[in-house]
C-alpha cells in the first residue's frame, strides 16, 4: 500500500492542453513537494508547499496543498513538449523520519 | 558548483554478490538519503543519514546497510543480491535533517543477473 497515491498514472495530451495531476493520502503531511524526473536522471524539485490551502505558481504550473494537508494537486496550463516527464509528489510524515514519494504520473505532451 | 555525485553510474552484478554504491553530497549539505526506484514507479525510501548517524530507515531487509563519513559522503551496501534488487538507486542531499527539499544525483543503475 502506497502512502501517497497519484492520479492519473499515465497522461498523454496534445500541446496547448491543460491538465491536473492529483496526489492523495489518508495521512497528514507537514509539507509536500513536487518533483519532475526525466529518463536517466534523478528527480528535480519543483516546489514545496507547507501551509494547508497554500497555492504556489511557477510559470504555467500551479500547485495547491489541501486544507487538511492530506492532498495536493498540480495544474499545468498550455502544456508544452518540454513538460514531458514523470511527476512525483513527496513528503515527510508528521511523525517519524521517513520520506515518501507518490506513485508517480507519467506525462507525455505531443507536439 | 558540483551537484550530488553518485558512482558508479551503471553496474552489473550476479545474484548473491555484494555491491557498494557511493554518493557525494552538495558541499555544505549534511543530510544524505538513499532511495530505490524500480522502473515506472516512484522512489522508495531506504535510509536517511544526518551528521553521520542514521535518522530514518525504510522498509528494506537487513541486507541493505549504509553509512555516512566525516566528510558527509555516504555508501549504500547491499549483500546477497537478488534479481529484485535491480533498480535505479538514488542519493539525495539536503542542508538539514528536516525534509524540505532534496537535491538528487543521477543515480546508479544496478542490474542483477
Amino acid at each position: 500500500t502506497q502512502l501517497l497515491e497519484q492520479s492519473p498514472q499515465f497522461l498523454s495530451i496534445q500541446e496547448g492542453e491543460n491538465l491536473t495531476v492529483y496526489c492523495n493520502s489518508s495521512s497528514v503531511f507537514s509539507s509536500l513537494q513536487w518533483y519532475r524526473q526525466e529518463p536517466g536522471e534523478g528527480p528535480v524539485l519543483l516546489v514545496t508547499v507547507v501551509t494547508g490551502g497554500e497555492v504556489k505558481k511557477l510559470k504555467r504550473l500551479t500547485f495547491q496543498f489541501g486544507d487538511a494537508r492530506k492532498d495536493s494537486s498540480l495544474h499545468i496550463t498550455a502544456a508544452q513538449p518540454g513538460d514531458t516527464g514523470l511527476y512525483l509528489c513527496a513528503g515527510p510524515q508528521n511523525t517519524g523520519n521517513q520520506f515518501y514519494f507518490g506513485t508517480g504520473t507519467s506525462l507525455t505532451v505531443i507536439p | 558548483d558540483a551537484g550530488v555525485t553518485q558512482s558508479p553510474t551503471h553496474l552489473i552484478k550476479t545474484r548473491g554478490q555484494h555491491v557498494t554504491l557511493r554518493c557525494s553530497p552538495i558541499s555544505g549539505h549534511k543530510s544524505v538519503s538513499w532511495y530505490q526506484q524500480v522502473l515506472g514507479q516512484g522512489p522508495q525510501f531506504i535510509f536517511q543519514y544526518y551528521e553521520k548517524e542514521e535518522r530514518g530507515r525504510g522498509n528494506f531487509p537487513d541486507r541493505f546497510s549504509a553509512r555516512q563519513f566525516p566528510n558527509y559522503s555516504s555508501e549504500l551496501n547491499v549483500n546477497a543480491l537478488l534479481l529484485g534488487d535491480s533498480a535505479l538507486y538514488l542519493c539525495a542531499s539536503s542542508l538539514q535533517k528536516g525534509n524540505y527539499g532534496y537535491t538528487f544525483g543521477s543515480g546508479t543503475r544496478l542490474t542483477v543477473v
